[in-house]
């Protein structure tokens, strides 16, 4: 139990276009989702935590109107990457909270070429 | 603000000895706990054990093993009989009780030669 999953798995976009990237909580439902940049051989940097129904909160740093989350159920939120450059390439993971435990995605894999 | 720290940015061990990987944090909160997760080169998190800091044992989880020092704020994982599908990233990570934020320290990446 306490699966989520991320989709796509992996994505190339060309700079300047948007990306979405959908975490989903497969058997149970979520009312807060986390969402997690990593660089190589980095460790994870918490974007921003988003909660079923109202806006997300954003960590120092992470520009709002770039990074879109929308957390429109309680077992889905998506995070759209907008007008992506190279910079942006990176590994984005999701996480959801269940019973005090958060339990992670398999990752997305974003490159702007 | 929290903080974990993690010394070790890379280790290699012997196949089917013990490992411990350290991890110290700074925190002024009483009521906290501690997390370690597994990445394997997947990127997946796999979490592998946790320590409320009002736990009286340390915890264990099969070949993993956590040594809780809350004096000296230290939660080093012990993995005993390493095996080469132990290679992989090791990060240790807190949250504070009431708050679901976790903070994860830079890693170690454990290599295990066979």
């Amino acid at each position: 139990g306490a699966v989520v999953s991320q989709h796509p798995s992996w994505v190339i976009c060309k700079s300047g276009t948007s990306v979405k990237i959908e975490c989903r909580s497969l058997d149970f439902q979520a009312t807060t989702m986390f969402w997690y940049r990593q660089f190589p051989k980095q460790s994870l940097m918490l974007m921003a935590t988003s909660n079923e129904g109202s806006k997300a909160t954003y960590e120092q740093g992470v520009e709002k109107d770039k990074f879109l989350i929308n957390h429109a159920s309680l077992t889905l939120s998506t995070l759209t990457v907008t007008s992506a450059h190279p910079e942006d390439s990176s590994f984005y993971i999701c996480s959801a909270s269940f019973r005090d435990e958060q339990y992670f995605g398999p990752g997305t894999r974003l490159t702007v070429t | 603000a929290q903080k974990i720290t993690q010394t070790q940015p890379g280790m290699f061990v012997q196949e089917k000895e013990a490992v411990t990987l350290d991890c110290t944090y700074d925190t002024s909160d009483p009521s906290y706990g501690l997390f370690w997760y597994k990445q394997p080169s997947s990127g997946e998190m796999i979490f592998l054990i946790y320590q409320g800091s009002y736990d009286q044992q340390n915890a264990t989880e099969g070949r993993y093993s956590l040594n809780f020092q809350k004096a000296r704020k230290s939660a080093n994982l012990v993995i005993s009989a390493s095996q080469l599908g132990d290679s992989a990233m090791y990060f240790c990570a807190m949250r504070i009780f009431g708050n679901e934020k976790l903070t994860f320290g830079t890693g170690t990446r454990l290599t295990i030669i066979p």
